[in-house]
């Protein structure tokens, strides 16, 4: 089956603009996780969707940042008016209970100029 | 809060030889779960090996084996007979069960180089 996917595969975008970055889980997961990966960094823990219950956004940098998932399925992070330090990869991982293994995604590799 | 410590940045060995990669952390939980993932430059995580804290037993996968010292808080990654394809970035991680949201704290990451 399908693994988990990302798009786009990289954005590069203008200072002060906002962006949309989606993940696609695996089908039938019911947690979503997204991480942010600075270069050279290890991965760094964003926020926690489970089911229908509400998300855990105790990661999120700040309140630019946001993100939501629809249907309990696909979700979507957006940063907005974008700063140079939100250059980063993006990973977004699905599992199919709460606790077990996480599959990620390729990630987005964000640019901001 | 929990920690965890990867003090290899980068190893590079030689193709066939075996590999071993250190990752530390710190808790003061008793029950845990420890991972060892790897990213290729394809940037795709992937797991390599999963140690539940309450097994003594160490995890093997094939060419992939941990030693884990619950002790001495120490989870090590040893890979034998090394091929090119193992080269990639290394991230140890760690979860504790029965947290609100089941995230993985990482390490910083070992960049592995195998050499042809």
């Amino acid at each position: 089956g399908a693994g988990v996917s990302q798009s786009p595969s990289n954005k590069v975008t203008e200072k002060g603009k906002d962006v949309e970055l989606r993940c696609d889980p695996i089908s039938g997961h019911t947690a979503l996780y997204w991480y942010r990966q600075s270069l050279g960094q290890g991965l760094e823990f964003l926020i926690y969707f489970q089911g229908n219950s509400a998300p855990d956004k105790s990661g999120l940098p700040s309140d630019r940042f946001s993100a939501e998932r629809t249907g309990g399925s696909v979700s979507t992070l957006t940063i907005q008016r974008t700063q140079q330090e939100d250059s980063a990869v993006y990973l977004c991982a699905s599992s199919l209970l709460r606790g077990s293994e996480q599959y990620f995604g390729p990630g987005t590799r964000l640019t901001v100029t | 809060a929990q920690t965890v410590t990867q003090s290899q940045p980068e190893m590079s060995v030689q193709e066939a030889e075996t590999v071993t990669l250190s990752c530390t952390y710190d808790t003061s939980e008793n029950n845990y779960y420890l991972f060892w993932y790897k990213q290729p430059p394809s940037r795709q995580m992937i797991l390599v090996i999963r140690q539940e804290a309450y097994k003594q037993q160490n995890a093997t996968e094939n060419r992939f084996s941990v030693n884990f010292q619950k002790a001495a808080k120490s989870f090590s990654l040893k890979i034998s007979d090394s091929q090119l394809g193992d080269t990639a970035m290394y991230f140890c991680a760690f979860m504790k069960p029965m947290d609100s949201n089941y995230q993985l704290i990482w390490g910083a990451g070992t960049k592995l180089i195998i050499k042809p």
